[in-house]
């Protein structure tokens, strides 16, 4: 079966520069959300997307922006990249119709030096 | 969404069954209860969810207390490859709320 796509799988920027990640759900899953987890620590939820609208908001620093597109994938834009960037970034889909459950992808591994 | 609160740890020989317990005495009537493990640095896998009725599937069954305060995870013969961070997480549908989780260790 189709999993959830994430790329790049691998990245490493400088401070201050900007990324872009971006993830493409299981199909026919309308629903998009973004989870962070930094070195030992669990994964945090980010934002998410219903229908390419924001439809809930966790902990996203403001220096960081998503949206969500026609075809329902998705692209996270960080601005500005600190130190404290360097995490594992997550992405999970789901259906609103099919029961919510969400399935992740297998992350991109961000390196901020 | 309710808390969670499980073990940190636990051991479990291969092929014994592994039995992961979770509190969520606060959990609402609308909240399904769902497990995810994390095997090492890998994306969140989805095992199994509930709302008060047993379930099971092929990965594992997930006993859920009449009162829904408390549940188990079961896996019936775990593996070395079932080693991982077992999440037991309540949700209503929204985004999940990752606790600290229970590490299994599954041992030869």
């Amino acid at each position: 079966a189709a999993g959830v796509i994430q790329s790049p799988r691998h990245l490493i920027k400088e401070k201050r520069e900007t990324a872009t990640l971006k993830c493409y759900p299981i199909p026919r899953h309308d629903t998009v959300y973004w989870y962070q987890q930094g070195p030992g620590q669990d994964p945090q939820f980010l934002i998410s997307f219903y229908e390419k609208m924001q439809s809930d908001k966790g902990s996203i620093p403001d220096r960081f922006s998503a949206q969500q597109f026609s075809d329902y994938h998705s692209e996270l834009n960080m601005s500005s990249l600190e130190l404290g960037d360097s995490a594992l970034y997550f992405c999970a889909s789901s259906s609103r119709a099919g029961g919510e459950t969400q399935y992740f992808g297998p992350g991109t591994r961000l390196l901020v030096l | 969404d309710a808390k969670t609160t499980q073990p940190p740890s636990m051991d479990c020989a291969e092929g014994r069954a592994a039995n992961l317990p979770c509190n969520h005495s606060t959990i609402s009537g609308n909240e399904y209860v769902y497990w995810y493990r994390q095997i090492h640095s890998q994306g969140p896998q989805y095992i199994i969810h509930g709302l008060k009725n047993n379930e099971t599937n092929e990965m594992a069954s997930l006993i859920i207390t009449e009162d829904r305060k408390s549940s188990t995870l079961i896996l019936p013969h775990a593996t070395l490859r079932d080693t991982a961070v077992y999440y037991c997480i309540v949700e209503t549908g929204y985004a999940l709320n990752f606790g600290k989780g229970t590490s299994l260790l599954v041992t030869p």
